[in-house]
């Protein structure tokens, strides 16, 4: 069965220093990876997402991830992290067909950002 | 993108009662979801909206329970009914607009059963 994993529900880091979300996904063919933002009382952004070809993909934010099919993982970073990204991410792969419906969503990673 | 809005944006109901959450889109979208994201907990598919037609329910999600209307491309209605406790949830609207390949989520609809 697909499933998506996200072995770190709380992460801190400072303000200004690098960060990395892992994601680990199961899915049986090739799959449509998403990571989402929400922040406090907001709903959730897209922040990018992986169909194909390029295995290091840019999103919004100053945020990208990079897609290892040999380690089913689908990790987010951002160089330089800001207050203002203090907020739950949640990784995601599209199990429907098209890929982009019938999203399964992981547990998700709570960040905070000390100044 | 899209501009999805939910209504209520919150409610407190009690229990045995039962709540109707409206989704508008301001684009057409050629697909609609509802998911639910209990407290602490991530985002759980209950099912896709339908036009016309008898909404798609995941496992674990019925129709007596949920039921699901969306009588055309902008607009879905999901019915929460006789509530119990566990239903307080966040409930969210998400949408794929005609030619896009990702979804576009409301800002939900934060849910208490007393």
């Amino acid at each position: 069965a697909q499933s998506v994993t996200q072995p770190d529900i709380h992460i801190t880091v400072s303000e200004g220093a690098s960060l990395e979300l892992r994601c680990n996904y199961s899915y049986g063919a090739t799959p449509y990876l998403f990571w989402y933002v929400q922040s406090p009382g907001q709903g959730l952004q897209l922040l990018l997402k992986y169909f194909s070809g390029d295995t290091l993909v840019q999103g919004i934010k100053g945020f990208e991830a990079e897609f290892k099919r040999s380690q089913s993982s689908f990790n987010l970073r951002k160089p330089s992290v800001h207050w203002s990204d203090a907020a739950e991410y949640f990784c995601a792969v599209g199990a429907g067909s098209g890929g982009y419906n019938k999203l399964i969503f992981g547990a998700g990673t709570r960040l905070a950002v000390h100044p | 993108s899209a501009v999805i809005s939910q209504k209520p944006s919150r409610d407190i109901c009690q229990r045995g009662t039962s709540l109707t959450i409206q989704c508008q889109v301001d684009s057409q979208v050629t697909m609609m979801f509802w998911y639910r994201q209990q407290p602490g907990q991530s985002l759980t598919l209950i099912a896709t909206a339908n036009q016309g037609s008898e909404a798609t329910y995941e496992s674990g999600f019925v129709i007596d329970k949920f039921p699901i209307s969306r009588p055309n491309l902008t607009f879905s209605t999901l019915t929460v009914s006789n509530m119990s406790p566990e239903d307080s949830s966040i409930y969210l609207c998400s949408v794929v607009v005609a030619g896009g390949n990702e979804q576009f989520f409301g800002p939900g609809t934060r849910l208490t059963v007393l």
